[in-house]
């Protein structure tokens, strides 16, 4: 079992569509949980970043943690072509020098106008 | 803009060539991560530097190597290179060896025919 699951897709939803993309993780380590963009041949762009189980709102993105069963989402509201892109979830884990960053491989998303 | 820059951006080369790759992190950024992604796959961690020393090592090469400068940049040589280390190489930066945020550059796409 891969220390962090995600659904590659692709996921193709309609323009204005709330779209929901989640992460798995069997690690109880993990301390922090990250959603990265990354639009094609472009460097993954941090996005939201959060520390605890619960939700975050930022604009039309909400991310969820919910570590008591190792699960986190992304929710992207009114979704628009621009937020076509891979989306990659990211959590980190205490090492003896700061944070080990376990990425998973990310979703592919296409929103159609 | 992350604040990360990475040069070149493009780079083509003949198999068993050397190449360097070079990352500038972000002002204030003591930290530097490679990571390398292939067409179509997760990002792949490559090695992580912190204020000059390596920290932390994934799945990197004997062929690759890396540094830490004085001044903080970074170098990843890839020596005796084949048609496989085809990809898109990202350096990312965190502050204090990271506490869950990486802010990537745009990446080096080496193309090794």
């Amino acid at each position: 079992q891969k220390e962090v699951e995600q659904d590659p897709g692709p996921l193709s939803v309609p323009e204005g569509a709330i779209v929901s993309l989640n992460c798995t993780y069997s690690n109880s380590a993990f301390q922090y949980f990250m959603w990265y963009r990354q639009y094609s041949r472009k460097g993954p762009e941090l996005l939201m970043y959060t520390y605890s189980s619960g939700n975050k709102e930022d604009g039309r993105f909400t991310a969820q943690v919910d570590k008591s069963s190792k699960y986190i989402s992304l929710f992207i509201r009114d979704s628009q072509p621009s937020d076509s892109a891979t989306y990659l979830c990211a959590m980190t884990e205490p090492s003896n020098y700061g944070q080990n960053f376990v990425f998973g491989p990310g979703t592919r998303l296409s929103v159609l106008p | 803009d992350s604040g990360v820059t990475q040069t070149p951006k493009h780079l083509i080369t003949a198999t068993g060539q050397r190449v360097t790759l070079r990352c500038s992190p972000r002002s204030g950024d003591l930290s530097v991560y490679w990571y390398q992604q292939s067409l179509d796959q997760g990002l792949q961690f490559l090695i992580q530097y912190y204020n000059g020393e390596e920290r932390a090592k994934g799945n990197i090469l004997e062929r690759f190597s890396a540094q830490q400068f004085p001044d903080l940049h970074s170098e990843l040589n890839l020596s005796s290179l084949e048609l496989g280390d085809s990809a898109l190489y990202f350096c990312a930066s965190s502050v204090r060896g990271g506490n869950g945020e990486l802010f990537f550059g745009e990446g080096s796409r080496l193309t090794v025919l």
